[in-house]
């Protein structure tokens, strides 16, 4: 099955830069998902975008979608303290079932 | 802002034992799930469920386990005899559509743990 795979598996950046992180998958999506979780905690929904979308858009973060090189990227301007969390994609396979990578832990330093 | 909970945050128990996870998804949601998380692993799909009925499951969805919506707000998750790997972190999420269309939304997870 497809799987989503997050690089790098952990990024660690001062508060105020940006931090783009990538996903890659293998087969053919309907859409993919952007999720967050903080340490030990839910999963909270970020951003979905769709195979027909290449860019989206919610407050400071940013989605791309390249289906031709299968990965989408996401971008977190002006960071925060707040968003250190790991970070995680899921794709939505032919069963209807979220596949979920490994995701990047992400430590903003105040 | 409504949101899927679940009960307990955190429960212990003997292997051999069974053990209720609970859910309550959001009120007009159609679609529920369950997921888990095994700690330092990917988060891993075990269940989906629609029309009162399972839509799909995974290979870690066995004869152990069955999920039931026992009236029109709970969805539980029961494994009937517990295994030392199945600690992990159990999430419950729930949509309105089918995921294909539309985000998940995730409950806070149960820890189990089993010892």
């Amino acid at each position: 099955s497809q799987q989503g795979e997050e690089d790098p598996q952990a990024l660690s950046i001062q508060e105020g830069e940006n931090a783009t992180m990538n996903c890659s998958y293998k087969t053919s999506i309907n859409n993919l998902q952007w999720y967050r979780q903080n340490s030990g905690r839910g999963l909270v929904h970020l951003i979905l975008i769709r195979s027909n979308e290449r860019e989206k858009h919610s407050g400071r973060l940013r989605v791309t979608l390249d289906t031709s090189k299968k990965s989408s990227s996401l971008l977190i301007t002006a960071s925060r303290a707040a968003d250190t969390a790991s970070y995680f994609c899921a794709t939505v396979d032919s069963n209807y079932q979220l596949i979920w990578g490994a995701g990047t832990k992400l430590i903003i330093k105040p | 802002e409504p949101e899927v909970t679940q009960t307990p945050s955190h429960q212990v128990t003997q292997m051999g034992q069974e053990v209720i996870l609970r859910c309550v998804p959001i009120s007009n949601h159609l679609y529920f799930y369950w997921y888990r998380q095994i700690l330092g692993q990917k988060v891993e799909f075990l269940v989906s469920f629609y029309n009162n009925e399972i839509s799909e499951k995974s290979e870690i969805f066995d004869d152990q386990f069955s999920v039931e919506r026992p009236d029109g707000s709970n969805f539980t998750l029961k494994i009937r005899s517990t295994k030392l790997e199945d600690s992990a972190m159990y999430f419950c999420a729930s949509s309105v559509q089918v995921i294909m269309n539309t985000e998940a939304f995730f409950g806070q997870g149960t820890r189990l743990t089993v010892v």
